[in-house]
């Protein structure tokens, strides 16, 4: 693994089903965050965690759930998808959060709920 | 409160300069920044200044502060078709957490084309 790696790379999935995104590094950063990005609205953070053990919700973290047991891994969880969670979602890390505080992004999933 | 704003779309040709200009409202921020989403990809940092610097030069490209208007520019000299793609102005503010939230602050992103 180099960098960051998210799986799937895409996904149709049925309303009402559970579904987890997967993240991971390889680059021991502590910070890890998750956005979905829509057209017309940008980036929009869901959630982060600064780092292992700890989560914080973004701007929009209704209907998701993030754990962190570790420093690498950092899934996230829809309990019950609705079509509006229709979305591309970047997973991204950055070494902490203090100072320069430059994002590394994953290659995205793409995740259309029907 | 805080925001970033972008123009959505640009359209050059190529071999010319384009300058994708970006304003934001928090003057607190200590750096911004400018990443690249190519098609299909996650984003990638371009570059990015330092709150104190009125200018920064690397290769073809020139990034421009003016605080006084909180204007953001960035200039893309010698524009060529790999560099269409969408830029986004970004402006990240770490807040003391209050109700366990923070903020990080993401222009829309401008889309880049460049016709040959």
């Amino acid at each position: 693994i180099a960098g960051i790696t998210q799986a799937p790379t895409s996904q149709i999935l049925a309303a009402g089903r559970r579904m987890t995104l997967r993240c991971t590094q390889d680059m021991r950063h502590n910070a890890m965050y998750w956005y979905r990005q829509d057209l017309g609205l940008g980036l929009r953070l869901i959630h982060y965690s600064n780092t292992a053990g700890t989560t914080g919700k973004g701007e929009v973290p209704d209907g998701y759930s993030v754990s962190r047991a570790n420093t690498d891994d950092f899934p996230l969880t829809l309990a019950s998808a609705v079509p509006s969670q229709t979305s591309v979602y970047f997973c991204a890390s950055s070494p902490g959060l203090a100072g320069f505080n430059e994002q590394f992004f994953g290659p995205g999933t793409r995740l259309t709920v029907l | 409160g805080e925001d970033v704003e972008q123009s959505l779309f640009l359209s050059v040709r190529e071999g010319d300069s384009s300058v994708i200009n970006c304003t934001y409202t928090d003057s607190s921020s200590t750096y911004l920044y400018w990443y690249k989403q190519e098609p299909g990809a996650g984003l990638q940092l371009l570059t990015y200044i330092f709150s104190n610097m009125d200018m920064k030069q690397d290769q073809r490209l020139t990034v421009l502060l003016n605080k006084k208007d909180k204007h953001l520019s960035l200039r893309i000299a010698d524009t060529q078709t790999g560099d269409s793609a969408i830029y986004f102005c970004a402006e990240i503010l770490i807040l003391v957490a209050t109700g366990n939230n923070r903020k990080l602050i993401w222009g829309l992103g401008t889309s880049l084309a460049v016709n040959p």
